[in-house]
């Protein structure tokens, strides 16, 4: 069965600083691959996708991720924090059968 | 513009009393899906639909019953044998296997 994993229910970084949560995965076939981004109260909202077409996926809001099979990672990035990314990211996994599987989800807290 | 548009925004309900949230859609979408969202635990699936006239249950059902008759509209009934409602309720939809979902804003559902 394919699941995923989010490392850390919250990250804190600093205003302006790097960045990085981790979503790892595991698939028997090649996967289909998505963050979301939730705002509170809201509902969610799509950042990027991997469809296999490039391992670097550029989204919204200057965020990027990038495949690597041989770790089976989609870490997100992003090069400076703002204070509007304050707000809970989620990682997922297509599973071929209509079916998205969801990480836990992280909780992004930015310190002024 | 195409999206999805869950209503009410925030329900009140008391003890004991069925309630049933709305869920419509002009996207197109084949399937559609239901889920619940308490803090600190993602999304759980209730129940999704991959075509009119056909639901299955997810991994959180007990309590919940919903109906698809027309492509449209996916609304979840909560019933009074759902034993803990007050939550954040999402629906969503996707045109096809491994593509992207598409959420609702939510509704939040108290039981006073």
């Amino acid at each position: 069965a394919q699941s995923v994993t989010q490392l850390g229910s919250h990250v804190s970084v600093s205003e302006g600083a790097l960045v990085l949560l981790r979503c790892n995965y595991s698939s028997s076939v090649p996967p289909y691959l998505f963050w979301y981004v939730q705002y509170p109260n809201q509902g969610l909202q799509l950042l990027l996708k991997y469809t296999s077409a490039a391992t670097l996926v550029k989204g919204i809001n200057g965020f990027e991720a990038e495949f690597k099979k041989s770790e089976t990672s989609f870490h997100l990035t992003k090069p400076s924090a703002h204070m509007s990314d304050a707000a809970e990211y989620f990682c997922a996994v297509g599973d071929s059968n209509y079916q998205l599987i969801w990480g836990a989800g992280t909780k992004l807290i930015i310190k002024p | 513009d195409g999206g999805i548009t869950q209503s009410p925004k925030y329900l009140f309900r008391k003890e004991g009393q069925n309630v049933t949230l709305s869920c419509e859609q002009n996207l197109n979408h084949d399937a559609m899906y239901w889920y619940r969202q308490d803090p600190g635990q993602g999304l759980r699936l209730i129940y999704y639909s991959q075509i009119v006239n056909d639901f299955q249950k997810g991994d959180i059902a007990e309590g919940y019953s919903v109906s698809r008759e027309k492509k449209e509209s996916f609304p979840l009934t909560v019933t009074s044998a759902q034993k803990n409602p007050t939550a954040f309720y999402l629906c969503a939809s996707i045109a096809d296997t491994n593509t992207e979902a598409f959420f609702g804003q939510g509704t939040r559902l108290t039981v006073v």
